[in-house]
């Protein structure tokens, strides 16, 4: 039962660098959303999708992409990496994107931008 | 969406009851009052929701004011494993996106 998957979790970029920050989940989950974890403060949404197809901004998506061509894979996509960007990465699903749902949190991306 | 408060910190002894409250004093009758928690190096964990009525499950209890204006986790029997940051989130019932808000949350401390 793997749940939430996120790869890779540990990854060191170049300023200017783009890369792609991996989600999937096998819950058959409608709602899939990433968040951003900066020292010492709560999670931050960034983008987020209510199926696939559909996707959505959250709080802070300023210099990340996201697409939903599958119901099982979410993934987050740095187009220019930027030292303002180092951070911890968590993707989380739910099953509808109801308020009374629990959400499923990966493990996290551990990403450093020098 | 409402705010909640939070005490910065709390500690418990191994084995004892832990209750960690939170303030919602802005809710309104739709938000939704949900607890996750963060064990250190992992991504949150859900615990625990309600709307007005307590709630029981596995993991803890969760007790809701009459007046629906606070809330209090409780850990019936602390353990080591316990240890995280314990987040008391509301969320609309017709939320948008489904996003959590989440605050800074209790660091919970347990000690053997």
């Amino acid at each position: 039962n793997a749940g939430v998957t996120q790869t890779p979790k540990f990854q060191v970029l170049k300023t200017g660098q783009s890369m792609t920050l991996q989600c999937a989940q096998d819950m058959n989950h409608e709602y899939m959303s990433w968040y951003r974890q900066d020292p010492g403060m709560g999670l931050r949404l960034i983008h987020y999708s209510v199926g696939a197809g559909i996707t959505d901004q959250g709080e802070v998506p300023n210099g990340y992409n996201v697409s939903r061509s599958t119901t099982e894979d979410f993934p987050l996509r740095l187009l220019s990496a930027a030292p303002s960007q180092t951070s911890v990465y968590f993707c989380a699903s739910s099953l509808r994107a109801l308020s009374n749902q629990p959400q499923h949190f990966g493990d996290g991306t551990r990403l450093s931008i020098l | 969406d409402a705010k909640t408060t939070q005490p910065n910190s709390m500690e418990s002894n191994e084995e004892e009851p832990v209750h960690l409250p939170c303030n919602h004093s802005t809710i309104s009758g739709t938000d939704y009052i949900h607890w996750y928690r963060q064990l250190p190096s992992q991504g949150p964990e859900y615990v625990i929701h309600g709307l007005t009525s307590n709630v029981n499950n596995r993991m803890a209890s969760l007790a809701i004011a009459e007046d629906r204006k606070s809330s209090t986790l409780i850990l019936h029997r602390a353990t080591l494993r316990d240890a995280a940051v314990y987040y008391c989130i509301l969320r609309m019932i017709y939320n948008q996106g489904g996003k959590l808000i989440f605050g800074q949350g209790t660091e919970l401390s347990v000690k053997p």
